[in-house]
């Protein structure tokens, strides 16, 4: 079973920045967070991962909680493109990515 | 060029039949998974082999068969198909099972059983 909690839903202007929480609790030491998102008719793809630190990419950035019981998946532009599927995951070695919910992410212009 | 490739990308066909789906990637991983959504969009992990030797087997019917000639390829084979057997397949690989191999995703077969 997923071990993350997000919110159902988000809503989003373009070209602003977007801030998604990822409740994780029960996170073990060995667990990094991942995330992915997944656009209509498409399979998920990776947006970043995370294990202790915060972490930058092309695409976003990773804000991990000091405890780890939380991380933050900051777009900072969002644009239409990012309307989407966000699952934020906990990924152990040895074991295959549970997906939860996610949060369904809407973007207006 | 694709780095993970799924044949067909639809498939419809009737109950009781048996039916294939391909999958392939160029990215020179040595995992790939199998994952199944449903019509109410819920990602299951199925199958995952590392290095053509199955290592995960989620409580999934006799009736899918994965077979991986080649780290490359894992092909899914399902048997006397089902109603219930409709839904999106993915195929995925990694470098590694976990951890901090991030997951690559083909872009799914809609599978249709009537």
């Amino acid at each position: 079973d997923a071990k993350t909690t997000q919110p159902n839903s988000m809503e989003s202007n373009e070209e602003e920045p977007v801030h998604l929480p990822c409740n994780h609790s029960t996170i073990s030491g060995t667990d990094y967070i991942h995330w992915y998102r997944q656009l209509p008719s498409q399979g998920p793809e990776y947006v970043i991962h995370g294990l202790t630190s915060n972490v930058n990419n092309r695409m976003a950035s990773l804000a991990i909680a000091e405890d780890r019981k939380s991380s933050t998946l900051i777009l900072h532009r969002a644009t239409l493109r990012d309307a989407a599927v966000y699952y934020c995951i906990l990924n152990q070695a040895g074991t295959a990515l549970i997906f939860g919910k996610g949060t369904t992410l809407s973007v207006s212009s | 060029d694709t780095a993970v490739s799924q044949t067909p990308k639809y498939l419809v066909t009737q109950m009781g039949n048996d039916k294939s789906i391909k999958c392939e990637q160029n990215l020179g991983h040595d995992t790939m998974y199998w994952y199944k959504q449903d019509s109410k969009k819920f990602l299951k992990i199925m199958f995952s082999y590392n290095n053509k030797e199955l290592i995960i087997n989620e409580t999934v019917p006799n009736r899918f068969s994965p077979k991986s000639p080649d780290k490359a390829h894992l092909n899914l084979h399902i048997n006397s198909l089902e109603l219930g057997d409709s839904a999106v397949y993915f195929c995925a690989s990694s470098q590694e099972t976990g951890g901090y191999s991030p997951l690559h995703f083909g872009n799914g077969t809609r599978l249709t059983v009537t």
